[in-house]
């Protein structure tokens, strides 16, 4: 099946460092959607990128879109406790499948 | 906000036996999903339903598993005998009216397998 792998799998960052997760995927995507899951919670929608090299904030998360459309990074800056928890890329694009990426795991020590 | 909820939270079953998980996906939307999380591992797709129909399933669901869209409001997937290796959190979700539809995920069931 569709792969699409992340890095790192898990990181520690102290309260107001910055943090990023990076996704990876074997083949060209149409668009990606990227996910946050709380410790003993369930995935919610965070965004959807559609257009290569397409930029989105939301507060202090960054998401990006490979120009390639193979790739796809989050970047949280100053990180809070609130920000705990994985994060996930998925792919909508083959058929009705709808995969997951591997997710990185997100600790903020206070 | 509408919400997906999912019944029961936990379920605890003996090896063999057949077990019935229950969702009610968001009233309006068309695309339905299982997947399945092993605890503290990656959220892995089992199947994709629409227009009453599976679209897609993986290599997971297997002939043990199966799903039914029984009437308007109900969604379940059931394991007709249960092995260890089926103990994981189930989670459905439900996209509205496209195939790439962000996904609005149920609190999940529990499954325990002894």
């Amino acid at each position: 099946g569709q792969q699409v792998m992340q890095i790192p799998q898990y990181q520690h960052v102290q309260e107001g460092e910055d943090f990023t997760t990076y996704c990876n995927s074997s083949t060209t995507l149409s668009n990606i959607q990227w996910y946050k899951q709380r410790p003993g919670g369930h995935p919610v929608f965070l965004i959807q990128l559609v257009k290569s090299g397409e930029v989105k904030k939301q507060k202090r998360l960054t998401f990006q879109f490979g120009e390639a459309k193979k790739n796809s990074s989050l970047h949280i800056t100053a990180t809070q406790t609130t920000d705990v928890g994985t994060y996930f890329c998925a792919d909508p694009n083959t058929g009705n499948q709808f995969y997951f990426g591997t997710g990185t795991s997100l600790t903020v020590i206070p | 906000e509408p919400e997906v909820t999912q019944t029961p939270s936990h379920q605890v079953t003996q090896m063999g036996q057949e077990v019935i998980l229950r969702c009610v996906p968001i009233s309006n939307h068309l695309y339905f999903y299982w997947y399945r999380q092993i605890l503290g591992q990656k959220v892995e797709f089992l199947v994709s339903f629409y227009n009453n129909e599976i679209s897609e399933k993986s290599e997971i669901f297997d002939d043990q598993f199966s799903v039914e869209r029984p009437d308007g409001s109900n969604f379940t997937l059931k394991i007709r005998s249960t092995k260890l290796e089926d103990s994981a959190m189930y989670f459905c979700a439900s996209g509205g009216w496209g195939a790439n539809s962000p996904l609005h995920f149920g609190n999940g069931t529990r499954l325990t397998v002894t």
